[in-house]
C-alpha cells in the first residue's frame, strides 16, 4: 500500500528555533516533494528531490532513499514560517501520481 | 503574470446544482492535475491530463468530469451536487506527467447548501 506519514502534526516553536519535520514512506518513490500551504491557503512547492539534500535559504531537505524517509528543517524560524508543512511523493507503483502527507502544521511564535 | 489561475475562487451553490471550474496555466507545461483538500486540510489527486489525454483517474464519482480543451486549460465539470462536494479544489502544472516540480493554483473554495 502506497503511504505517507508525517511528523508532528502539530509543532510550536519559539522564533530562531531550529524545527525539524519528518516524513516516512511505504515503498519505491520516484521523487518526494515538500508543499508549503500558507494560512491564507495557496500552496507553494518549496522542494522536489530524490536523493541527497537540498537547501534553499533557511530550508533545508533532506532524503534517505534506503529508509525510506525524508526530512525538512527550519533554521532560525520566524513567524512568517508559520504554516501547514506537506510531504508528498510519487510512487514509481502508481504511475508516478502524487500521495500526500496529512501534513505538519507548524506555528512559530515571536 | 499568474503561473496557474482558477476561476472562481468563492462557489457557494445549491445541492444538485450544476457548476464547474476553470484552470489555466501558463507555463508551457504539458501536464495538469485536479486536486481536492477536504475538510480536513487532506489533498488527494483526482485527475491528471498529459497533452490533452486522461491519464490519471482516481475513485471520482462520475458526477465530475474533467475536461482539457488545449494543453494550457484543464476544467472541471460537477454534476448534481452534493453537499460531501464541498472542498477546496486546486489545480496544478508539472512539466511531465508526475515528475518534476508542481505548480499548484490558488484553489477554489466550493460550498454546496
Amino acid at each position: 500500500k502506497n503511504e505517507v506519514e508525517q511528523s508532528p502534526q502539530n509543532l510550536t516553536a519559539q522564533e530562531g528555533e531550529f524545527i525539524t519535520i519528518n516524513c516516512s514512506y511505504s515503498v519505491g518513490i520516484s521523487a518526494l516533494h515538500w508543499l508549503q500551504q500558507h494560512p491564507g491557503g495557496g500552496i507553494v512547492s518549496l522542494f522536489m528531490l530524490s536523493s541527497g539534500k537540498k537547501k534553499h535559504g533557511r530550508l533545508i531537505a533532506t532524503i534517505n532513499i534506503q529508509e525510506k524517509h525524508s526530512s525538512l528543517h527550519i533554521t532560525a524560524s520566524h513567524p512568517r514560517d508559520s504554516a501547514v508543512y506537506i510531504c508528498a511523493v510519487s510512487f514509481k507503483a502508481a504511475g508516478n501520481k502524487l500521495t500526500f502527507g496529512g501534513g505538519t502544521r507548524v506555528l512559530v511564535k515571536p | 503574470d499568474t503561473a496557474v489561475s482558477q476561476t472562481p475562487k468563492y462557489l457557494v451553490t445549491q445541492m444538485g446544482n450544476d457548476k464547474s471550474i476553470k484552470c489555466e496555466q501558463n507555463l508551457g507545461h504539458d501536464t495538469m492535475y485536479w486536486y481536492k483538500q477536504d475538510s480536513k486540510k487532506f489533498l488527494k489527486i483526482m485527475f491528471s491530463y498529459n497533452n490533452k489525454e486522461l491519464i490519471i483517474n482516481e475513485t471520482v464519482p462520475n458526477r465530475f468530469s474533467p475536461k482539457s480543451p488545449d494543453k494550457a486549460h484543464l476544467n472541471l465539470h460537477i454534476n448534481s451536487l452534493e453537499l460531501g462536494d464541498s472542498a477546496v479544489y486546486f489545480c496544478a502544472s508539472s512539466h511531465g506527467p508526475g515528475f518534476g516540480e508542481q505548480f499548484f493554483g490558488p484553489g477554489t473554495r466550493l460550498t454546496v447548501l
